[in-house]
């Protein structure tokens, strides 16, 4: 069965680093997605991406978030400067075309921001 | 008001039983609607999707009254394994389209 895979699992960092989180969609999905969910809290939207551009966005996600497709199977966000508070999982998720657009998520990429 | 509200939990039930969650969303532009399960330090697991006429898969029904903005989740002779946090999910079909999780309500079968 297809799924979302993401890299690295675990990405410990120091505040003020830039990091960059992957993500691998299910191949023929075209909408995608970052979470985050910080821990003992709830799944929080960060960012839709579709047609090669940002669809939509909340309003965690500030100047210091960008998304990008560099080739025809990636997906990343990189997190330009992190602080303390970016520590959290990030989901990666996608959905194929359609109204109900059901999700899938990948496994998560734990983020420690010492 | 919260844009997406659960029953808080934990909801802790024998083996066998039936247990229901509810979910209110405040988004009355709402268009789709899912139920989904987070194991511990998991990702969320689409469960099924909650369908205008209500929809059922094999123990799980899912029901959904747009007039009251309601959705609930029963689940029918509950298992050991469907302990988990389940996770009620909204999005808007708008030009953008924008997903709420709620935030989950625990849920452990005991022997």
């Amino acid at each position: 069965e297809p799924e979302v895979t993401q890299t690295p699992s675990h990405q410990v960092t120091q505040m003020g680093q830039e990091v960059i989180l992957r993500c691998v969609p299910i191949s023929n999905h075209l909408y995608f997605y970052w979470y985050r969910q910080i821990l003992g809290q709830k799944v929080e939207f960060l960012v839709s991406f579709y047609n090669n551009e940002i669809s939509e966005k909340s309003e965690i996600f500030d100047d210091q978030f960008s998304v990008e497709r560099p080739d025809g199977s990636n997906f990343t966000l990189k997190i330009r400067s992190t602080k303390l508070e970016d520590s959290a999982m990030y989901f990666c998720a996608s959905g194929a075309s359609g109204s109900y657009n059901e999700q899938f998520f990948g496994p998560g990429t734990r983020l420690t921001v010492l | 008001r919260k844009e997406v509200e659960q029953d808080p939990g934990p909801f802790n039930v024998p083996e066998g039983a039936t247990v229901a969650f509810n979910c209110t969303y405040s988004n009355s532009a709402s268009q789709s609607f899912f139920w989904y399960r987070q194991d511990c330090r998991k990702e969320p697991k689409l469960l099924m999707s909650v369908y205008s006429s209500g929809n059922e898969d094999g123990r799980f029904t899912a029901q959904l009254n747009r007039a009251s903005q309601y959705i609930s989740l029963l689940i029918r002779d509950s298992k050991l394994s469907d302990s988990a946090t389940y996770l009620c999910v909204v999005k808007a079909k708008t030009s953008y389209d924008k997903v709420i999780f709620g935030p989950g309500t625990s849920l452990s079968v005991i022997p």
